[in-house]
């Protein structure tokens, strides 16, 4: 079966780091990608581990853990444009399929 | 190069009724996904093409069809229309790195 579990919301303050988490039970794996999506808007790409260990991008960091089958996403000095829903996915194991978790909701306050 | 597009953006349905959704893309990508994604959710796959004349069915395949004749072209068509597709639609292509590049979505009411 696929499964894949985020928190449904999130809050910080502006200027605050935020850790978003995503764990995953997948029947294959070819890799996890973070997507944001703002609303009424596409989803944008933002990072992808294959590998163990951290990404970093900029403010963004995308760490992962396969043994655990945990990944969790880092939004570092946020700022107002960074409300938005946050989109974990998984590459199965084919490499053709993309399983979405259901996102969660970041909102940054003043 | 334009990226991924979809047509139309918004649409209307009576139940029963049919419909087309286009979506192209210029990019020269072989894989192609469909999507939708009900409110405050994620994207559910419907189907997806991994080249020209090549299509399967993804997690939530009833109730549409695909056709994949040219790489730039991947339509989705409902039939007989149900308040239960009310949703918003994503076309989006991959390229050889994995990512994965979104069309602006088609929102789709059925009444």
């Amino acid at each position: 079966g696929q499964n894949i579990d985020q928190p449904t919301e999130m809050t910080a303050t502006e200027g605050a780091i935020v850790q978003i988490n995503c764990t995953y039970q997948t029947s294959g794996f070819n890799g996890l990608f973070w997507y944001q999506q703002h609303a009424g808007e596409a989803p944008t790409f933002l990072s992808y581990n294959v590998l163990d260990g951290l990404e970093e991008k900029g403010r963004f960091s995308s760490f992962l853990s396969r043994s655990k089958g945990y990944s969790y996403l880092l939004l570092k000095e946020l700022q107002m444009k960074d409300s938005a829903s946050y989109l974990c996915a998984v590459l199965d194991n084919y490499g053709q399929n993309f399983v979405f978790g259901p996102g969660t909701r970041l909102s940054v306050l003043p | 190069n334009a990226g991924v597009t979809q047509t139309p953006k918004f649409r209307i349905l009576k139940i029963g009724q049919s419909m087309t959704l286009q979506c192209t893309q210029d990019m020269n990508h072989n894989y192609m996904y469909w999507y939708r994604q009900d409110p405050g959710m994620g994207l559910k796959l419907i189907y997806y093409s991994v080249g020209a004349g090549i299509t399967d069915k993804g997690e939530v395949p009833n109730g549409y069809n695909v056709s994949r004749s040219t790489t730039e072209d991947f339509p989705l068509r409902l039939e007989l229309a149900a308040p239960s597709q009310t949703s918003v639609y994503f076309c989006a292509s991959r390229d050889r790195s994995n990512e994965q590049f979104f069309g602006p979505g088609t929102r789709l009411t059925v009444l």
